[in-house]
């Protein structure tokens, strides 16, 4: 049972535009949402996280949204950049201490 | 900082033989190590929660007797698969949280293929 969803396998984005990727959970017992990027036969990078008592979290280029009633949670990457292109996975877990569960991932593509 | 390495990061064995997969926290030591397989173009998914100095938690599904994992000291955990099989093939990836805390880091993963 997949409690971590990305229902978009991939998407396509311009370079210097806004790329939003998107996740939703199941479970309301997590507390704790990272996001990791992720390059082919590579280990995931941690990117950013954000704990349920925020619902917004920025870093950089990076930002995560948390909607924890819609069970909903975004990483907006502005502007996007070549090298930004990797599979980017969705996590989450019941605490900062927690095992992660990930989502399948979603292949971003930024063209020039 | 905060970097683990994986050995080795690709190995090709027959079935029927054993592999083991090192995962070492490079510059900080880790009381949990996590490991994890992916299959083509799908999640990680955990296999195992390993605690140093006491025995690994497996997630359900997972055999413990086919997969062991051993995490003797602070900065190295060991997975071996045992009596591997073509199915076994996949990447392999542990990741290990600082004993203070926070979030996991993850090592390069390893490609095993079972012919």
């Amino acid at each position: 049972d997949q409690q971590v969803k990305q229902n978009s396998p991939s998407l396509s984005v311009q370079e210097g535009r806004i790329s939003i990727l998107n996740c939703d959970y199941t479970n309301s017992m997590f507390d704790y949402f990272l996001w990791y990027k992720k390059y082919p036969a590579e280990g995931p990078t941690f990117l950013i996280s954000i704990s349920s008592i925020k619902d917004k979290n920025e870093d950089g280029r990076f930002t995560v949204f948390l909607n924890k009633s819609a069970k909903h949670l975004s990483l907006h990457i502005v502007p996007s950049q070549p090298g930004d292109s990797a599979v980017y996975f969705c996590a989450a877990s019941a605490n900062s201490w927690g095992k992660l569960q990930f989502g399948s991932g979603t292949q971003v593509v930024v063209t020039p | 900082g905060a970097v683990v390495s994986q050995h080795p990061s690709w190995v090709i064995c027959k079935s029927g033989t054993s592999v083991k997969i090192e995962c070492r926290s490079l510059d900080f030591q880790a009381t949990t190590m996590f490991w994890y397989r992916q299959f083509p173009k799908q999640s990680l998914m955990l296999m195992a929660t390993s605690n140093e100095g006491s025995k690994a938690t497996y997630e359900q599904g997972v055999e413990k007797d086919k997969f062991l994992i051993n995490h003797a000291s602070l900065t190295l955990s060991t997975l071996t698969v045992t009596s591997a099989h073509p199915e076994d093939s996949s990447f392999y990836i542990c990741s290990a949280r600082d004993i203070r805390g926070g979030e996991q880091f993850f090592g390069p993963g390893t490609r095993l293929t079972v012919l």
